[in-house]
């Protein structure tokens, strides 16, 4: 069925560095896609968002890039720092027979050293 | 602005039995989205609701039913529980529910244990 996956489950970078979380999803129709970010005891929490007319989309130390051709998404964060440690999830919502779904992502964990 | 909030935090039922989780989403917020949390599944798409109707649905079993009030708290229902809806469920809502195209505001969730 239609999913949302990722390449690495964990990923663990050096505080001050930048870190690439990457995502693929499965459904060329989908045209909304959410990066979102969970720390442990808590629900998810909007990092940041893109359309598909766009390719790219930057936030405060974090850019989203969307390559349709190959149906890809990353996440980009610079600078890493300690706070960032979490799992992010991808999702995307597409169209369905019961109307828009969104899918979530199986999850990166990021472990940031100091 | 408060924020969504789940009760009860924290559950513990036996299998068989059946559980009413409820959600009460930020003020103003007309959708309320339902969502499973395991390992091994990751996040899974329970329902919406919006104008309490249901207007989305996962792959779920009927055993996972939900309502939506008209002050747009919602309930979701789990009955004859089995060990393996041991999750974490988490409630979302958004302001409009258009379309899918809003961000979606988490719930702290409710942890849910069948033993």
């Amino acid at each position: 069925g239609e999913s949302v996956g990722l390449h690495l489950p964990t990923l663990s970078v050096q505080e001050g560095d930048n870190s690439i979380i990457n995502c693929a999803y499965s459904n060329s129709a989908s045209d909304y896609f959410i990066w979102y970010k969970q720390e442990s005891g808590k629900g998810p929490q909007f990092i940041i968002d893109i359309r598909s007319n766009m390719d790219k989309r930057q936030g405060q130390r974090v850019t989203v890039l969307l390559n349709k051709t190959v149906k890809h998404l990353s996440l980009q964060i610079a600078a890493t720092q300690p706070g960032d440690s979490a799992v992010y999830f991808c999702a995307e919502n597409s169209l369905n027979t019961g109307g828009f779904k969104t899918i979530f992502g199986a999850g990166t964990r990021l472990f940031v050293k100091a | 602005k408060a924020g969504v909030t789940q009760t009860p935090r924290y559950l513990i039922k036996t299998r068989g039995q059946q559980v009413t989780l409820s959600c009460s989403p930020i003020s103003g917020h007309r959708s309320v989205s339902w969502y499973q949390q395991t390992p091994g599944q990751g996040l899974q798409f329970l329902f919406e609701y919006f104008s309490e109707t249901q207007r989305n649905k996962g792959n779920f079993p009927g055993r996972f039913s939900g309502r939506q009030f008209s002050n747009s708290r919602s309930e979701m229902n789990v009955s004859t529980l089995e060990l393996g809806d041991s999750a974490l469920y988490l409630c979302a809502s958004s302001p409009l529910g258009t379309g899918g195209k809003e961000e979606q505001y988490f719930g702290p969730g409710t942890r849910l244990t069948v033993t």
